[in-house]
């Protein structure tokens, strides 16, 4: 079946620290991957996505590749600041380019302090 | 253009209760899906619905819930005779078809004493 694992947190990092979130999957066929974000209160909004191998995908200055090899789509940004604090969440669809029934993991709480 | 509304934001129910939670997808869109976020837990998809049909129910407890989106006005997720471990945010999305990304709404949090 199809399957997200992530880091689970709660995390805390200082303000232009380094982040690196790490995601794996399993899935059948060649599905399309997805970060979402939600801050307190909040629905998730999505981050960023990618949907075939070796694809990037950016936004806000953060930033995730497709791995096909490592099964992998880590989420990274070279300097937090404190409006990053939310919970983030990697996701797939079992359908390359599609959206339908997504899949999450688990999420994970970053705090960032000033 | 107004986002994905969902009502109430907030809903308290006593056990044994109905809830009824409303979901207003974009304008254009007419795809609706609808996810459960447990405590501690990332989200569940529940039901995939178009305008009135129900495309993908595979999510849904088998008992005591339900979902419609009719040909007018919101879809609806209904939960009758509630119990605790139904309290858990619920999560509406829209879409305007399957190879677009979704719009989520900003839950309903459903709390049964």
């Amino acid at each position: 079946g199809n399957s997200v694992t992530q880091m689970e947190g709660p995390v805390t990092l200082s303000e232009e620290a380094f982040l690196t979130i790490n995601c794996t999957y399993t899935a059948t066929g060649y599905p399309s991957l997805f970060w979402y974000v939600q801050y307190p209160g909040e629905g998730l909004q999505l981050l960023l996505k990618a949907t075939k191998a070796d694809d990037k995908g950016s936004n806000k200055g953060f930033e995730a590749t497709y791995r096909k090899e490592t099964t992998s789509f880590h989420l990274e940004k070279g300097s937090v600041q404190v409006s990053d604090s939310a919970v983030y969440f990697c996701a797939l669809s079992p359908f390359q380019g599609g959206s339908e029934k997504l899949v999450f993991g688990k999420g994970m709480k970053l705090t960032v302090n000033p | 253009n107004a986002g994905v509304m969902q009502n109430p934001r907030h809903l308290v129910r006593r056990r044994g209760q109905e809830a009824r939670l409303r979901c207003s997808p974009m304008k254009g869109h007419s795809h609706v899906y609808w996810y459960r976020q447990l405590p501690e837990e990332g989200l569940k998809f529940m039901v995939y619905l178009q305008k009135e049909n129900i495309i993908d129910e595979s999510g849904m407890p088998k008992e005591r819930f339900s979902a419609e989106f009719p040909k007018e006005g919101p879809s609806i997720l209904r939960i009758q005779q509630v119990v605790r471990g139904d309290s858990a945010a619920y999560f509406c999305a829209s879409s305007p078809g399957t190879d677009y990304g979704y719009t989520f709404g900003s839950g309903t949090r459903l709390t049964v004493v």
